[in-house]
C-alpha cells in the first residue's frame, strides 16, 4: 500500500498570506494525486486531481504541483473561507486506497 | 441536482448490525464505481470499500473485511453498506462517494453529507 505523509500537520496564517502544504508518497505515483478540502462539519470536496488540475469552480488562488513522490498545494492570498483541513490522496492503482493524514489550516 | 444522500446512521450496540443507504441523483449512477469513506470523530479520512459500476467486483479495507458488505442497485440508483458485528472503533461519519470512472480510479468527485454511526453500549 502507498503511504502518504503531509507537512505541516497544522498551520495558522492570516488573510492574504500564502500557504504551502507538502504531501509525500512512499513510492513513485507520477501525477496520480488528488487534494481535498474539508471545512469543519462538512463533507470533503475535491479540489485538484492529476496533481495540478483544478476542478471546475475551485478558486484560482489554489494550485497544485509535483511529480513522483513530492507534491505541494499552494493557497495564495488566503481567504477566511479557506479555514479547513486539506488531505492528499494517491489516485493510482487498485484498492486499498489511502489518504494523507491531513493538514489543518486555521485563519487567524 | 447532482447529489448523494445517505441515510441509516444510528446508535447501535457492539456486535450489532446496521445498513446504510446512499441515493444518487443527477448523474448516470450505473456508469461509475462507488465507495464508502469514513471519518472517526476528530480523525482523518479512511477508505472503507468500493464497488464497480456493474456490481461484480468489490474491495474492502482490512479493518472491515468479513464484517461489511458493499452493494448497489442500479435500478434504484442506490448504494448500500451492510455493517455486521460492529465494534466501538467503527464509530464514524460514513460518506458515500462517487468515483470518476467505472472501476479502479479513486478520484472522489462527489460526496454525500455523511451518516453518523455510533457503536456504544
Amino acid at each position: 500500500d502507498i503511504q502518504m505523509t503531509q507537512s505541516p500537520s497544522f498551520v495558522s496564517a492570516s488573510v492574504g498570506d500564502r500557504v504551502i502544504i507538502t504531501c509525500r508518497a512512499s513510492q513513485d505515483i507520477s501525477s496520480w494525486l488528488a487534494w481535498y478540502q474539508q471545512r469543519p462539519g462538512k463533507a470533503p470536496k475535491l479540489l485538484i486531481s492529476g496533481a495540478s488540475t483544478l476542478q471546475v469552480g475551485v478558486p484560482s488562488r489554489f494550485s497544485g504541483s509535483g511529480f513522483g513522490t513530492e507534491f505541494t498545494l499552494t493557497i495564495s492570498s488566503l481567504q477566511p473561507e479557506d479555514s479547513s483541513t486539506y488531505y492528499c490522496q494517491p489516485t493510482n492503482g487498485f484498492p486499498p486506497y489511502t489518504f494523507g493524514p491531513g493538514t489543518k489550516l486555521l485563519i487567524k | 441536482d447532482v447529489q448523494l444522500v445517505e441515510s441509516g446512521g444510528d446508535l447501535v450496540r457492539p456486535g450489532g448490525s446496521l445498513r446504510l443507504s446512499c441515493e444518487a441523483s443527477g448523474f448516470v449512477f450505473s456508469s461509475y464505481a462507488m465507495n464508502w469513506v469514513r471519518q472517526a470523530p476528530g480523525k482523518g479520512l479512511e477508505w472503507v470499500a468500493v464497488i464497480n459500476d456493474s456490481a461484480d467486483r468489490t474491495y474492502y479495507a482490512d479493518s472491515v473485511k468479513g464484517r461489511f458488505t458493499i452493494s448497489r442497485d442500479n435500478s434504484k440508483k442506490t448504494l448500500y453498506l451492510q455493517m455486521n458485528n460492529l465494534r466501538a472503533e467503527d464509530t464514524a461519519v460514513y460518506y458515500c462517494t462517487k468515483a470518476r470512472a467505472f472501476a479502479w480510479l479513486p478520484i472522489f468527485d462527489l460526496w454525500g453529507q455523511g451518516a453518523l454511526v455510533t457503536v456504544s453500549s
